[in-house]
């Protein structure tokens, strides 16, 4: 596609639902991450894959979090049993290598996260 | 551990003054850095990136940062503002040394007025 695309872009939960958010990469674009951004703070570091494999997953918050990403291409980030300090904008973002460090990585508008 | 240090949350000039948002990282080895552009209701976007090489980096809208490893800086400058250039920024670290993971960690962003 022409950008990375993010579906719902809002999502209005009840305390202890799961929910699933999905993110859907630039064409042909390795690698895939996933941020957390808390209101008036910077994104934070979830999750990635190179392809399908997920190499690093140190940064997702409990056992409640789990991301895939199958075909290594579109991938979804699930939270079970939500609670309230869930709530905040989940970010996807794609680049074309699976070797990263130096490479720019594209972002999606993001999903924004309500837990009621 | 990497961090980044954004010197200001909220950042106000007038339209036409000079741009000058600052940035500090804490790294063990020499990192790649970002300096990322959010809109309202749009994903972060690429200014521009320091890998390897001249230290002076110039990017999108005007902008330009430089490296300064001696003050661990990264700086952004623009020297006339626009309306236009309204919006959130972030500086970014990721890799150095062995390290390849694109993990970006994030300053916590700043806000940039322009008045007209």
């Amino acid at each position: 596609g022409a950008g990375v695309s993010q579906s719902p872009r809002y999502k209005v939960t009840k305390r202890g639902q799961d929910v699933t958010l999905r993110c859907d990469p630039i064409s042909s674009h390795a690698t895939l991450y996933w941020y957390q951004q808390a209101l008036g703070q910077g994104p934070e570091f979830l999750t990635y894959f190179n392809y399908e494999a997920q190499p690093d997953k140190s940064g997702l918050p409990s056992d409640r979090f789990s991301a895939e990403r199958p075909e290594g291409s579109i991938s979804t980030l699930t939270i079970q049993r939500t609670e309230q300090r869930d709530s905040a904008m989940y970010r996807c973002a794609s680049s074309l290598g699976a070797r990263g460090a130096k490479e720019t990585q594209y972002f999606g508008p993001g999903t924004r996260l309500l837990v009621l | 551990a990497q961090s980044v240090t954004q010197l200001g949350s909220h950042v106000s000039v007038s339209e036409g003054a000079l741009v000058l948002l600052r940035c500090n990282y804490s790294s063990s080895v020499p990192p790649y850095l970002f300096w990322y552009v959010q809109y309202p209701n749009q994903g972060l976007q690429l200014l521009l990136k320091y890998t390897t090489g001249a230290t002076l980096v110039k990017g999108i809208n005007g902008f330009e940062a430089e490296f300064k490893k001696s003050e661990t800086s990264f700086h952004l400058t623009k020297p006339s503002a626009h309306m236009s250039d309204a919006a959130e920024y972030f500086c970014a670290v990721s890799g150095g040394g062995s390290s390849n993971t694109g993990k970006l960690i994030f300053g916590q962003g700043t806000t940039l007025q322009v008045k007209p």
